[in-house]
């Protein structure tokens, strides 16, 4: 268990509202990265963050902010949801030393 | 060309049986590997890592052949519980992003 949780695990909303996901580690990790996963396109980077308030996009960032003010917390805010960003939004720290990354238990997302 | 490519499968095996698929990866720098299992509506989890040439642990034994680019997983005498996607991962050390392959699914029944 790499102590990452994830709020809310399940959340509808409609288009054009603003979303924020969050991710919470307990393991001091320096890197965090959140993904979407999609059917027939597998895992995809959206953001990345390598320390508190330092960000860099992914393949797949357009239409996503993220923020990290604290070492724990690593926010994914949807600026205005549209129905191509429902999907499955998963967080992930990456190990120090390894490099393995291991993952939150998800948020499903639903844009009406 | 995608950085990692998957049989999708799926691979339908018979419980006991052995079932082995490959990963090729186009970056030959790819120094590590990371195999993840990924049951539906769930999480990746890592199931194996692959530092040099290959790994075992248990009943599942990663190759890695870097001549061709590509890694294999090998599961023997499969369980019901073993049915899942399974994801490749290769990873250079001067990169901190990780590309994921798509998976392949196995199902394997009593």
């Amino acid at each position: 268990d790499a102590g990452i949780t994830q709020s809310p695990r399940h959340k509808v909303t409609e288009t054009g509202t603003p979303v924020t996901l969050r991710c919470h580690q307990t393991e001091n990790h320096r890197y965090m990265y959140w993904y979407r996963q999609d059917p027939g396109h597998g895992l995809r980077l959206i953001h990345y963050s390598y320390g508190v308030k330092d960000t860099d996009k992914g393949e797949v960032s357009d239409g996503y902010s993220v923020s990290r003010s604290k070492t724990e917390d690593f926010l994914l805010t949807l600026e205005s949801a549209t129905s191509s960003q429902t999907s499955v939004y998963f967080c992930a720290i990456r190990a120090t030393g390894s490099g393995e990354q291991y993952f939150g238990p998800g948020t499903r997302l639903t844009v009406t | 060309r995608k950085e990692v490519e998957q049989d999708p499968g799926p691979f339908n095996v018979p419980e006991g049986a052995t079932v082995a698929f490959n990963c090729t990866y186009s970056n030959s720098a790819s120094q590590s590997f990371f195999w993840y299992r990924q049951d539906c509506r769930k999480e990746p989890k890592l199931l194996m890592s692959v530092y040099s040439s290959g790994n075992e642990d248990g009943r599942f034994t990663a190759q890695l052949n870097r001549a061709s680019q590509y890694i294999s997983l090998l599961i023997r005498d499969s369980k019901l519980s073993d049915s899942a996607t399974y994801l490749c991962v290769p990873s250079r050390s001067n990169d901190y992003k990780l590309s994921f392959g798509a998976g392949t699914t196995v199902t394997v029944r009593a």
